[in-house]
């Protein structure tokens, strides 16, 4: 089944300790994209990735990092959780950034940092 | 979200029709994509519009209007299923080519 994967799905933790969520697709996309949303304010893309190696700033990316070593596999990590960081958090993927190229979610995960 | 305005919520009656109107002050994007996103759920990917026009997909379509800044989605013969949160969203073109704005989405509830 083509899918989005993230994990984890939930995660307490609490301020400066470091984390990574990951993300993974099985659909040989070249784009991928993490997107924070948070109540009143939409979702926000945090950084993109338009093929293997390659990365760039959405709108919000300070107080994350990102890496893309394989085509597969896209993880968010934060080098020292804030408070302000609390939010649920979407990978997304697609085949391209074509018109006719719609991104595909995973699950979400929810981050409370403490 | 920056640029793109939508109305936070919405209410309609099973079996009616609804249109939940987007418009954003944004250029150099290729794409006007509609998501529906469920409550708790990733949001997952309803209709595009390349062209100034209509585009029909079964009970949904969706409209673009570059020139006024404007599109809509148009739900018809509502189900309870509908109710949900849908969100309006550009992709951009060119230097900011990856780059993807979404409105703050519009919360729909179908009534019986």
């Amino acid at each position: 089944e083509a899918q989005v994967t993230q994990n984890p799905r939930y995660l307490i933790t609490v301020t400066g300790k470091k984390l990574t969520v990951t993300c993974s697709q099985n659909m040989n996309h070249e784009y991928m994209s993490w997107y924070r949303q948070d109540p009143g304010l939409g979702l926000r893309q945090i950084y993109y990735s338009m093929n293997v190696e390659v990365t760039d700033k959405g709108d919000v990316p300070e107080g994350y990092k990102v890496s893309r070593k394989e085509k597969r596999n896209f993880p968010l990590i934060l080098e020292s959780p804030s408070p302000n960081q609390t939010s649920l958090y979407f990978c997304a993927s697609s085949l391209g950034t074509g018109v006719n190229q719609p991104q595909h979610f995973g699950d979400g995960t929810r981050l409370s940092i403490l | 979200g920056q640029n793109i305005d939508q109305p936070t919520e919405m209410t309609a009656t099973e079996g009616a029709i609804v249109q939940i109107n987007c418009t954003y002050q944004t250029s150099g994007f290729n794409g006007l994509f509609w998501y529906q996103q469920h409550a708790g759920e990733a949001p997952t990917f309803l209709s595009y519009n390349v062209l100034d026009g209509l585009e029909e997909k079964g009970r949904f379509s969706s409209f673009l209007s570059r020139s006024k800044g404007y599109s809509y989605l148009l739900l018809k013969e509502l189900q309870m299923k509908d109710s949900a949160s849908y969100l309006c969203a550009v992709r951009f073109y060119n230097t900011n080519a990856g780059k993807s704005t979404f409105g703050d989405g519009t919360t729909l509830t179908v009534k019986p």
